[in-house]
């Protein structure tokens, strides 16, 4: 089955500098890769995703590119805020599976 | 626009009781997933719900079992607890013919002492 790994799992940046989160998966067979930003004591919510047909995809500071040969997907955030502050994790699976795999997740600290 | 919802918010049970958890799926969407969510870790397919009918399971044991009813609403239903099964419970749901897309509701906190 499919295999998430995430790095590195506590990241604390300026705020106003960028941030980048890795992930490797190890089926070839995925071919959709959400992120998701957890607040403290909320669930998961979808900030954006990427499907294995496009190497890159940007929403105002939010990016995410995808190596399929490397089996790579990162997401970069631009001028990061303390509100950008949580928990990030990426997730792989198959547009026809039902198991999504998630990475052990980032946790992301913004300074003020 | 409706969100997923989930209750209770909190549960507190003994090791080897049962436990009922419940999700309310986002307006539309008629696919719902369940996760566990243990502390500092990324969440974990328990099972899919798709058509009241089990789609798709995770590596859990067969005392984590679900439901889903004709409004797409759905249940968790954990018997013999352990101390283990103490984690957030995470609902996600997901709109026809795009159930890798999933939105996930606020999750329960279980706590099995």
């Amino acid at each position: 089955g499919e295999n998430v790994e995430q790095h590195p799992s506590t990241l604390s940046v300026q705020e106003g500098d960028s941030a980048v989160i890795k992930c490797t998966y190890s089926d070839s067979a995925s071919n959709y890769f959400p992120w998701y930003k957890q607040e403290l004591g909320k669930g998961p919510q979808l900030i954006i995703d990427i499907r294995s047909n496009v190497g890159e995809k940007k929403d105002q500071r939010i990016a995410v590119t995808l190596n399929k040969t490397a089996k790579h997907f990162s997401l970069h955030i631009t001028e990061t805020q303390p509100e950008d502050s949580a928990v990030y994790f990426c997730a792989a699976t198959n547009y026809n599976n039902n198991d999504m795999r998630f990475g052990a997740g980032t946790r992301l600290t913004v300074k003020p | 626009e409706t969100g997923v919802t989930q209750s209770p918010t909190h549960l507190i049970k003994t090791r080897g009781q049962q436990v009922t958890l419940r999700c309310s799926s986002q307006s539309g969407h008629n696919t719902v997933s369940w996760y566990q969510q243990a502390l500092g870790q990324g969440p974990q397919f328990i099972f899919q719900y798709y058509r009241e009918e089990e789609n798709g399971r995770g590596n859990f044991p067969p005392r984590f079992s679900g439901l889903q009813f004709p409004n797409y609403s759905s249940e968790l239903n954990v018997n013999a607890l352990e101390l283990d099964d103490s984690a957030l419970y995470l609902c996600a749901s997901s709109l026809p013919g795009r159930r890798y897309e999933q939105y996930f509701g606020p999750g329960t906190r279980l706590t099995v002492t």
